[in-house]
């Protein structure tokens, strides 16, 4: 299986700063097609996940331009560029290409 | 608006069996690809498996947690998901999450407890 570590495991930010959080896959998740299937989640306290970027940099609709996705071949970044009260959760990346579709561990970033 | 709802969830003990389903709206149901995730108390998300479209094959495929002992099935004219899942074990306590698409769109989980 594909494993997906993120760093940090917490965070604690001011609002207003900015925030960054890594992952890194095992092998590389870049599809033939030229996609690369890294998506990133955030699960706010009490709810289901919800998507906010998809295939590495794309945001998801609704998703605030505050948000932005990086990266390539095993190695990924989401930023924050000005994090506000309402992000407060637990960050998660997966990957989509291979099956299993795995998560990393959760990135909790705390205000 | 994109709408899943999970239901079927509850306490069972370990060694039987329980069926999860998810109500899909705003949607068209048949073309979606559908994922079914879970959350143990306290923990991250493991995905346990993903049923395509019938017009895409219908291929199920799972975790290898759960291979042999859970099935996903879909009815189209009802425009559910179900999870069936036998010989529970205590370990399979969780939140489970049924959703579309990478997943795109999340239902708000049901909880199933396995113990005794």
């Amino acid at each position: 299986d594909v494993v997906m570590t993120q760093t940090p495991v917490s965070l604690s930010v001011t609002p207003g700063q900015a925030a960054s959080i890594s992952c890194k896959s095992s092998q590389s998740i870049l599809s033939r097609d030229g996609k690369t299937y890294l998506y990133w989640y955030l699960q706010k306290p009490g709810q289901s996940p919800q998507l906010l970027i998809y295939e590495v940099s794309s945001r998801f609709s609704g998703v605030p331009d505050r948000f932005s996705g990086s990266g390539s071949g095993t190695d990924f970044t989401l930023k924050i560029s000005r994090v506000e009260a309402e992000d407060v959760g637990v960050y998660y990346c997966m990957q989509g290409l291979y099956l299993p579709r795995t998560f990393g561990q959760g990135t909790k970033v705390e205000i | 608006e994109v709408q899943l709802e999970e239901s079927g969830g509850g306490l069972v003990k370990p060694g039987g069996s329980l069926r999860l389903s998810c109500v899909g709206s705003g949607l068209i149901f048949k073309k979606a690809w559908l994922n079914w995730v879970r959350q143990a108390p306290g923990k991250g998300l493991e995905w346990i498996g993903r049923m395509k479209s019938n017009l895409d094959g219908g291929t199920v495929d799972y975790a290898a947690p759960v291979k042999g002992r859970f099935s996903i099935s879909r009815d189209d004219s009802r425009d559910t998901l179900y999870l069936d899942m036998n010989s529970l074990r205590v370990e399979d306590t969780a939140v489970y999450y049924c959703g579309s698409g990478y997943p795109d769109h999340w239902g708000q989980g049901t909880q199933v407890t396995v113990s005794t």
